[in-house]
């Protein structure tokens, strides 16, 4: 089972920041947050992470809560070449046990 | 840098038989993983493999199987292929520093295999 939780589909209109939620409830104190997207018939990308502080690079910034049981990824403003899957997933900080379960994704879709 | 290469592109099979598909990582990187995607269950792990030994694996018959070779590339087989089998299979590599430090995966276009 997905150790997260993300609804299945968003909309965003072309231009306005997309906030894009993921709930990790069960997360342990060893677990990062990663953001990874998906574009029709290509391999994921890799996003974003983080432990605990937020972080922002060139794509997106990463929103961390203080108890850490969810997050959201901000991209700032949305064009249609964002359309994609989006998928959060908790890894460990060692390679222990980590099976690096996808989940279903967000489908988002930007609206010209 | 090239980046993560997985051959063939697209393969069809029929059922019963066996596939093996390979994965050049991106070069320096010594850990690669193995992922089935469906339209029905997603995104699901297979294993990883680093320095030739698997590391971990996910929840997948022995028919499917994997290794790793001593330049990093890897190959996943199938046998005994079941139309189920059907699938878009990525891999990814990472460079992973020691055992403790995460590094982000990076993944190849996958491998579509049909199975009539």
């Amino acid at each position: 089972d997905a150790k997260t939780t993300q609804p299945p589909s968003m909309d965003c209109a072309e231009g306005r920041a997309a906030n894009l939620p993921c709930n990790h409830s069960t997360i342990s104190g060893n677990e990062y947050v990663y953001w990874y997207r998906q574009i029709h018939s290509q391999g994921p990308q890799y996003i974003i992470h983080g432990l605990k502080n937020n972080e922002t690079n060139e794509m997106a910034s990463l929103i961390i809560t203080e108890d850490r049981k969810s997050s959201t990824l901000i991209l700032p403003h949305a064009t249609l070449r964002d359309t994609a899957v989006y998928y959060c997933i908790v890894r460990p900080k060692t390679y222990r046990d980590d099976k690096i379960i996808f989940g279903k994704g967000t489908r988002l879709h930007i609206l010209p | 840098k090239a980046g993560v290469t997985q051959t063939p592109r697209y393969l069809i099979k029929t059922r019963g038989q066996q596939v093996t598909l390979s994965c050049s990582p991106i070069s320096g990187h010594r850990s690669v993983s193995w992922y089935q995607q469906t339209p029905g269950q997603g995104l699901q792990f297979l294993f990883e493999y680093f320095s030739e030994t698997q590391r971990n694996k996910g929840n997948f018959p022995g028919r499917f199987s994997g290794r790793q070779f001593s330049n990093s590339r890897s190959e996943m087989n199938v046998s005994t292929l079941e139309l189920g089998d059907s699938a878009l299979y990525l891999c990814a590599s990472s460079s992973i520093q020691g055992a403790t430090v995460r590094e982000k995966l990076f993944f190849g276009s996958g491998t579509q295999l049909s199975v009539l």
